[in-house]
């Protein structure tokens, strides 16, 4: 059983919809962030929450739009997204940052979107 | 900048036989750490080893082993006595010390065959 849970698992949506990701992790880490994974192209950071504070956001466009509330979860709010936008979106959390020690990341199981 | 190639798209091993996964990376950072995860198909990524740049041994945690030859920058991924549950989606990935950025390579899609 993982420590990062993400729902949903899979999400269709519509382009004029307004859906939210959820992410929620059980390991006590401080810092968590969301991925993109689209085929064929290598994880893309989006945004970065360390002690609930965003710390970098990687040229994501406005239509993502991250709330931390507190260290143990993270959302990714959608609207108006475009056909483009389907991917895996992964979760995942760490003990720190900065530092190579213990910066694993350990990763949630993705919601896979699809926008129609 | 960091980069991460990993040059096989696909590979196949026989049950039960080693395999290696190729990583090549390119960083400016003097101190670094490099990881290798794993991806089945249910979409998780599972965090499989982990190597510094300044560790003087090359990491190993039960069947994965990490041969890390710093002047070739390659950190290349051993899995020994395959298994069919291996079958899966390997990322190689660096994180700059001070950074938060892991940069991940394409990965490698390895199939093992009963």
């Amino acid at each position: 059983e993982t420590g990062v849970t993400q729902t949903p698992r899979h999400l269709v949506m519509g382009m004029t919809n307004k859906k939210s990701l959820k992410c929620e992790q059980h390991l006590g880490h401080n810092a968590m962030y969301w991925y993109k994974q689209s085929a064929k192209k290598p994880l893309e950071l989006m945004f970065v929450y360390n002690f609930k504070e965003q710390t970098e956001n990687n040229s994501v466009p406005s239509r993502f739009s991250p709330e931390c509330p507190n260290s143990s979860h993270l959302f990714l709010h959608l609207h108006t997204l475009q056909p483009e936008d389907s991917a895996l979106y992964l979760c995942a959390s760490s003990q720190s940052m900065g530092g190579l020690s213990g910066t694993e990341a350990f990763f949630g199981q993705g919601t896979r979107l699809t926008v129609v | 900048a960091q980069k991460i190639t990993q040059t096989q798209p696909g590979m196949f091993v026989q049950e039960k036989e080693a395999v290696t996964l190729d990583c090549t990376y390119d960083t400016s950072d003097p101190s670094y750490g490099l990881f290798w995860y794993k991806q089945p198909s249910s979409g998780e990524m599972i965090f499989l080893i982990y190597q510094g740049s300044y560790d003087q041994q090359n990491a190993t945690e039960g069947r994965y082993s990490l041969n890390f030859q710093k002047a070739r920058k390659s950190a290349n991924l051993v899995i020994s006595a395959s298994q069919l549950g291996d079958s899966a989606m390997y990322f190689c990935a660096t994180l700059g010390a001070g950074s938060y950025q892991l940069t991940f390579g394409k990965g490698t899609k390895l199939s093992v065959i009963p």
